[in-house]
């Protein structure tokens, strides 16, 4: 089945800097990879999603780049803001979502 | 807030007993997903629904059941819990069940097993 890897776990920026979070799948055949956001006591919130027609999508400070050649996709915020601090999540799609491990992320002020 | 509700929000309850939790998917979702959120296994797939049949299976124990009803909610039936069953357990839901459906995720609900 899919497997989903996710790296780093945590990952500790300055306000202000760039945040790279890095994942890739097992399965050629997933074709949807979405993000997700989770704070402390809430469930995952859906921050940006990426089809497998698509190599790159952009929302504000946040990107999203998929190699399917490679098997890889990765998150990209800039500008990074205490609000930001949570885990992020990264997923692929075949048949089900498939949730790599997260990565905790902090923001310093 | 995505829309989804889930209630109860904690639930504590004794080895051996059963418990059910309860979801309710955004208007005009017609999919929703049951996921279990644990330290050790991350965030699991557990089961699909989508207007009322049963779609996917995923990682779920044959000790857990769940269904959909005719108004889309969805309810998940824990029974012989066990320690290790203590978890979050989330829902979710999207509008056509389709494996590129964006799902959208209610805030959980958390089991204590003792």
């Amino acid at each position: 089945g899919e497997n989903v890897e996710q790296h780093p776990s945590t990952l500790s920026v300055q306000e202000g800097d760039s945040a790279v979070i890095k994942c890739t799948y097992s399965d050629s055949a997933s074709n949807y990879f979405p993000w997700y956001k989770q704070e402390l006591g809430k469930g995952p919130q859906l921050i940006i999603d990426i089809r497998s027609n698509v190599g790159e999508k952009k929302d504000q400070r946040i990107a999203v780049t998929l190699n399917k050649t490679a098997k890889h996709f990765s998150l990209h915020i800039t500008e990074t803001q205490p609000e930001d601090s949570a885990v992020y999540f990264c997923a692929a799609s075949r048949y089900k979502l498939v949730f790599g491990a997260g990565t905790i992320l902090r923001v310093k002020s | 807030d995505s829309g989804v509700t889930q209630t109860p929000k904690h639930l504590i309850t004794a080895t051996g007993q059963r418990v059910t939790l309860r979801c309710s998917p955004r208007s005009g979702d017609l999919s929703v997903y049951w996921y279990q959120q644990s330290l050790d296994q991350g965030l699991q797939f557990l089961i699909q629904y989508y207007n009322g049949e049963e779609r996917a299976k995923g990682n779920i124990l044959e000790r857990f059941s769940a269904q959909q009803f005719p108004d889309l909610h969805s309810e998940l039936n824990l029974s012989s819990l066990e320690l290790g069953d203590s978890a979050l357990y989330f829902c979710a839901s999207s509008q056509r069940g389709e494996r590129t459906d964006t799902q959208y995720f209610g805030p959980g609900t958390r089991l204590t097993v003792l």
